[in-house]
């Protein structure tokens, strides 16, 4: 069964900082590997989206990377803003009917 | 692109009474949709697998006769949960996979918070 960890569970930095997200799965053989981002009370944006034969996704200041053998991922988010404040998921999908299973959440406090 | 949309959004019920969120697929079919909930402060977890024209497959430890799935039409799945109690307040987000968005590629609706007083 996938397990989906992400470290930190909390991070506050200031504003204009460069910072890493991190998120591990135990089952490698996944068909893609996804960032969500969700506002509090709200559903889920999807961010970055990593197919298993690709390394990395950039979508403007973010840029996701992928690791299938060690089952790792991170989300860099460049020059953070306040509005990046939120919590980022990351989820596998193991192509089992495209069901995701996710991680744990690292909830984003970006401070002026 | 691909849209799904929840409704209600939002929802307060009595204790005892049954509650239906609806799940549409805005501008593509889908056969199969499926139904997550988030506990506060929690990730979300996979209840069920909605299946148009079938049962759903519900997930280990999801009550199947307390949260009834029926998906009638390629555009509509219905979760209704049955005498609800308070412990069953919570977000339930569904989501679908829309052709235009490729494959393996999940749709997200913006959920629906569910709390029973």
């Amino acid at each position: 069964k996938q397990e989906v960890t992400q470290i930190p569970a909390a991070l506050s930095v200031p504003e204009g900082e460069n910072l890493v997200l991190n998120c591990s799965f135990t089952d490698s053989a996944i068909y893609n590997l996804q960032w969500f981002r969700q506002d509090p009370g709200k559903g889920l944006t999807s961010l970055l989206l990593i197919q298993s034969s690709q390394r990395e996704q950039t979508s403007g200041r973010l840029n996701a990377s992928l690791d299938k053998s060690s089952g790792r991922s991170t989300l860099y988010i460049a020059a953070s803003q306040p509005g990046d404040s939120a919590t980022y998921l990351c989820a596998t999908n193991t192509g089992t009917a495209s069901k995701l299973t996710f991680g744990t959440g690292t909830r984003l406090q970006v401070t002026l | 692109g691909a849209v799904v949309s929840q409704h209600p959004s939002w929802v307060i019920c009595k204790s005892g009474t049954s509650v239906k969120i609806e799940c549409r697929s805005l501008d593509f079919q889908a056969t199969t949709m499926f139904w997550y909930r988030q506990f506060p402060k929690q990730s979300l977890m996979l209840m069920a697998t909605s299946n148009e024209g079938s049962k759903a497959t519900y997930e280990q430890g999801v009550e199947k006769d307390k949260f009834l799935i029926n998906h009638a039409s390629l555009t509509l799945s219905t979760l209704t949960v049955t005498s609800a109690h308070p412990e069953d307040s919570s977000f339930y987000i569904c989501s679908a996979n829309s052709p235009l968005s490729g494959a393996n590629v999940l749709t997200f609706g913006a959920g629906s918070r569910l709390t029973v007083l």
